[in-house]
């Protein structure tokens, strides 16, 4: 089992939809996740943070967290095309505190 | 407040050289992981370090490969005796304290010839 699986995608959704993105992880102590987003050729740019059960909102942007699913997912709200982009979703190791990152889902917002 | 500083954003060396990979942290920061993605794929944990200290290093390669955090100064990457399958992008990200948010650079490209 990977330390943390995402769907690789390409996820496809029309502008102004909503865009779900979904991550697992097997790090069942694990206390810190972070979603980034990555476009072709850069380096990843952190978008969320969350700690705690439940739903954090940023502007578009809302993380939720289930620790008893271990399950982490980022919702995109009113999708733009400037949102097409490789989006990662991290978590930091109870053990040691690496971070460590899924494979990313390609999502592609359509005009 | 300058963010993560990598260098050179772009380094091609010959098979049998050696690459050095410099990466220097936010203001403040005292924790550094590297990471290596290849075209296409998902980042790849190297080494996790904080000053002088090498927390995790898991994810490196037995041979060839070492990472450094000196009191002073940036972390290093360094490859010896690079192999063409050593080419990817290398990026390294800093966080204040463990368990909180982790900035990135703009990674260094290597290119072996």
């Amino acid at each position: 089992q990977k330390e943390v699986e995402q769907n690789s995608g390409p996820l496809s959704v029309p502008e102004g939809a909503i865009a779900s993105l979904n991550c697992t992880y097997s790090d069942r102590v694990s206390q810190s996740f972070f979603w980034y987003r990555q476009y072709s050729g850069k380096s990843p740019e952190l978008i969320m943070s969350i700690y705690s059960n439940g739903d954090k909102e940023d502007g578009r942007f809302t993380a939720q967290l289930n620790k008893a699913s271990q399950y982490v997912s980022l919702l995109i709200r009113d999708s733009q095309p400037s949102d097409s982009a490789t989006y990662l979703c991290a978590v930091r190791s109870s053990n040691t505190g690496k971070l460590i990152f899924g494979q990313g889902t390609t999502l592609q917002v359509k005009p | 407040n300058a963010g993560v500083m990598q260098n050179p954003r772009h380094l091609v060396r010959r098979r049998g050289q050696e690459a050095r990979l410099r990466c220097s942290p936010m203001k403040g920061h005292s924790h550094v992981y590297w990471y290596r993605q290849l075209p296409e794929e998902g980042l790849k944990f190297m080494v996790y370090l904080q000053k002088e200290n090498i927390i995790d290093e898991s994810g490196m390669p037995k041979e060839r490969f070492s990472a450094e955090f000196p009191k002073e100064g940036p972390s290093i990457l360094r490859i010896q005796q690079v192999v063409r399958g050593d080419s990817a992008a290398y990026f390294c990200a800093s966080s204040p304290l463990e368990g909180s948010e982790a900035f990135f650079g703009q990674g260094t490209r290597l290119t072996v010839v």
